[in-house]
């Protein structure tokens, strides 16, 4: 199965300031997500990364605050600005290795508190 | 809003006994499931998918699927200590862009006792 690669592991950060996360696959795939978990909750879809074009954003989310690259098949970024406290989250990147009724399989997540 | 609904638990069971973890949700269009089990502080590992009705075995894990209901469930037989986690449902939303999505419930704790 494909390796899923994410950097930072963990950081903390001071308010106000962005953080860019990346993640890495070994092979190249169609769809790639990124996820919240907040402390104690389950996840929540934070867009939907395809090549070649604007993420997908689900409710809640805006471009503004999480932008999302996508210059490869392999590769994703996801940017957390101005970040406060309430950010403070697992961030994960997920990918999709087949057809779109797949199951998706999870990087090792980054771990981010704001002080 | 498309939702997915478990338990939160604790569910506690004596090492030995079955586990039976259940997940209900609310889109009638859904067609791929999945169970994902998180020991803290690690990601999420995809244990079992079921897409048709009835029951599908690996090993340990049985996933019961039944859509009239819409219920999803997971067996869990002799249970060990190693099991303690927290498992989530995930159900995979079809938009019109087909893109796959999966919305997650809020997972159940499973605690085994030795």
């Amino acid at each position: 199965s494909a390796v899923i690669s994410q950097k930072p592991s963990r950081d903390i950060c001071q308010r106000g300031t962005s953080l860019t996360i990346q993640c890495q696959v070994d092979s190249q795939v169609t769809m790639m997500f990124w996820y919240r978990q907040q402390p104690g909750q389950s996840l929540t879809l934070i867009a939907t990364a395809n090549q070649g074009s604007e993420a997908t954003y689900e409710s809640g989310f805006v471009i503004d605050k999480f932008p999302i690259s996508r210059p490869n098949l392999t590769f994703s970024t996801l940017t957390v600005s101005n970040m406060s406290p309430e950010d403070s989250s697992i961030y994960l990147c997920s990918i999709n290795t087949g057809a779109s009724n797949q199951p998706q399989h999870f990087g090792d997540g980054t771990r981010l508190s704001i002080l | 809003q498309k939702e997915v609904e478990q338990n939160s638990g604790p569910l506690s069971v004596p090492e030995g006994a079955i586990a039976s973890l259940n997940c209900t949700y609310s889109d009638r269009g859904s067609q791929s499931f999945f169970w994902y089990r998180q020991y803290s502080g690690k990601s999420p590992e995809l244990i079992m998918s079921i897409y048709s009705n009835g029951d599908k075995e690996d090993g340990r894990f049985t996933a019961q699927l039944n859509k009239a209901s819409q219920y999803v469930s997971l067996l869990i037989r002799d249970s060990q200590p190693s099991d303690s986690a927290t498992y989530l449902c995930a159900v995979n939303i079809y938009g019109s862009s087909n893109t796959g999505k999966l919305i997650f419930g809020q997972g159940t704790t499973l605690q085994v006792k030795p």
